[in-house]
């Protein structure tokens, strides 16, 4: 699976968006990208993923860049309970998650 | 029901004791995992298992023996553990099987077992 680098922390004021960017510019043509969160103390829950169109569901929107080496995970208004660790991954859709590192979200009222 | 429950949720133990960590999912998934996170680090997967048997161990040492007696419940056996095995040990599961390459594996994970070795 390809590696990804996201920045270790981001801080994003109340009600603005919250760009998360990734790079992935080992992927191949079959990987997925996936983006997971773990809020403190608890398990990593699933956002969103794609392939190659960007994405858009209840929680985030994901944008694929055209040549897929990277993708901003965008959460539209942030709220306090945002503030997470967020992992993006990339897999070839089968069922093994290796996280990185993550980028440290922090919500600021 | 979409959730994925964890017991303990929390453990103390010797070196010298076994003990088990309890998996439950009711969402007919058929692959279940086990992770271990380590303070301030990324989970890191242990174990996979795909229609009840084992697919993947990630070189895990033989002090943690997996086991998953149906399509819903999966065990993690810990004997003669170290003091540096101390962890969040976190359950996962997901629709599809191994090899659905293609597909998106979305895994739902349960709140963990924080594990503390004496």
């Amino acid at each position: 699976d390809a590696k990804t680098t996201q920045p270790p922390s981001m801080d994003c004021a109340e009600g603005r968006a919250a760009n998360l960017p990734c790079n992935h510019s080992t992927i191949s043509g079959n990987e997925y990208v996936y983006w997971y969160r773990q809020i403190h103390s608890q398990g990593p829950q699933y956002i969103i993923h794609g392939l190659k169109n960007n994405e858009t569901n209840e929680m985030a929107s994901l944008i694929i860049t055209e040549d897929r080496k990277s993708s901003t995970l965008i959460l539209p208004h942030a709220t306090l309970r945002d503030t997470a660790v967020y992992y993006c991954i990339v897999t070839s859709g089968t069922n093994n998650l290796f996280f990185g590192t993550g980028t440290r979200l922090t919500v600021i009222p | 029901d979409t959730e994925v429950t964890q017991t303990p949720k929390h453990l103390v133990m010797g070196m010298t004791n076994k003990k088990s960590l309890k998996c439950e999912q009711h969402m007919g998934h058929r692959a279940m995992y086990w992770y271990k996170q380590k303070a301030k680090k990324p989970p890191e997967l242990m174990f996979v298992y795909s229609y009840e048997k084992l697919s993947i161990n990630e070189s895990v040492p033989s002090r943690f023996s997996p086991e998953c007696p149906n399509s819903s419940l999966l065990n993690l056996h810990l004997h003669a553990l170290q003091p540096e095995d101390s962890a969040l040990y976190l359950c996962a599961s997901s629709h599809y099987a191994v090899g659905r390459v293609g597909s998106y594996n979305e895994q739902f994970f349960g709140p963990g077992t924080r594990l503390t070795v004496l």
